[in-house]
This record gives C-alpha cells, structure tokens and sequence, in this order.
C-alpha cells in the first residue's frame, strides 16, 4: 500500500500562487495517475485534475484551465500542484490520490480507482 | 460529465442500524469504474468499495456495494460507532472523474 505525504497549510493573499507537493513511498508510482482534488468549505470532492508520470502528461479539469499546472518527479516520486490568480473562492482542503488511471506499457491506459490520499493540504486565501 | 447524485442528504441512525444509500448517475456508468468513500472530518477519505462491490483491503464485511448501469448503493448491515461519517461515491471510467455530494451518517 502506498502512503503519500503532502505538504503542510498555506495562506495565501489573493492573486498569488500555491504549490503542493505530495510524496510517495511504499508503493508503485510512475504508472499510476496522481490525482488531485479539493474540498471546499461545506461542499463534496471536486476533481482538479491529475497525471502519469510514466507519461507526463497533465489532464485539468475545465475549471481550472489556465490557473493549474501538475507535474511529476519520478526520481523523488513527488507530485506537485500549483494553482495561481487564487481566490477566496480557492480556500479548501487539497488532496493527492493515487488512481484514477493507470498506465501499462502492454495493455496501454485503464481506469484505476482512487486506492491511497494523502492526508490533505488546508490553503487559505486571504488578504 | 456524469453526474452522480446521492440519496439522502443525511440519514440518522443509531448503532446497530442497517444503512442503505443510493448514488444514482446521469448516464450509464461502467460497473467496474464505481469506488465508494468514507470520510472522516479531519481525515483524508478512504476507499471502501471499488469496481461496485469488491471491499477494499481491511475494510470489513458489513460494507456492500452493489447495482449496475445508474443506480448503486452501499449497505452498512449494522453500523458500528466508527461507522459514523460522510460517505461518497465516485465514477472514473469517464473523464472528468465525478464525485457524488456526499451522504452524512451521523448518530441518531
């Protein structure tokens, strides 16, 4: 079983940026998607988006187009979001999960559920 | 995107219960790609069900998934105190990945 480690808390001012990161250890971590999602305040999970490392391809959600970049460190198996012109509306609590796809060099891409999280990064954007 | 909509909002009950709760999907959704979540406040979530009704790794056996094309469910036969948290379920055989909004299970 993976364990995934991120980052600690962040406040941040309005227009600024934020990178999470999100470690791994324990476990397999170039094939499989690394996945991002968020929580708001008083709302479900949101997916934001994620990638292979294997590939290095990102994929982001619609809503965040533009304002989010994910990469991967396969050397240190470290994932990174970074999301800038952040908002109030951006205060949440941001998860990493390993799943959501998974990539072999055989059979090519196959969904994979959300099987490990890390422990989750609280950013609170705040003048 | 795949809407999933889960039902109720908030179910209370007491220790002992049986809880049964409903994540129904906007369009069909692929059996194998539907996981359910437990999440505890304060906690990361935790996979419970994965590819509709296989448990998890350590999950026990009270925990069943079950359905097929839009409507799915999850059954705690008999809560335990610990049971007691927000439970979602999710597709991701469809990009984007789509959570439900969550079904609350708190102490009658």
């Amino acid at each position: 079983q993976v364990q995934l480690v991120q980052s600690g808390a962040e406040v941040k001012k309005p227009g600024s940026s934020v990178k999470i990161s999100c470690q791994a250890s324990g476990g397999s971590f170039n094939s499989y998607n690394m996945t991002w999602m968020r929580q708001v305040p008083g709302q479900g999970l949101e997916w934001m988006g994620g990638i292979i490392p294997l590939l290095g391809a990102p994929a982001y959600a619609q809503k965040f187009q533009g304002r989010i970049t994910i990469t991967a460190d396969k050397s240190t198996k470290t994932a990174y979001m970074e999301l800038s012109s952040l908002r109030s509306a951006d205060t949440a609590v941001y998860y990493c999960a390993r799943g959501g796809g998974y990539y072999d060099v055989f059979t090519g891409y196959s969904p994979h559920w959300l099987d490990s999280w890390g422990q989750g990064t609280l950013v609170i954007v705040s003048s | 995107e795949i809407v999933l909509t889960q039902s109720p909002g908030t179910l209370s009950l007491s220790p002992g219960d049986r809880a049964t709760l409903s994540c129904s999907a906007s369009e069909t959704v692929n059996s194998t790609y539907l996981a359910w979540f437990q999440h505890r406040p304060g906690q990361a979530p935790s996979l419970l069900i994965y590819d509709t009704s296989k448990r998890a790794p350590g999950i026990p056996g009270r925990f069943r998934g079950g359905g097929a094309g839009t409507n799915f469910t999850l059954t705690i036969t008999r809560l335990e105190p610990e049971d007691f948290a927000v439970y979602y379920c999710q597709q991701f055989g469809s990009s984007p990945l789509t959570f439900g909004g969550g079904t609350n299970v708190d102490i009658k």
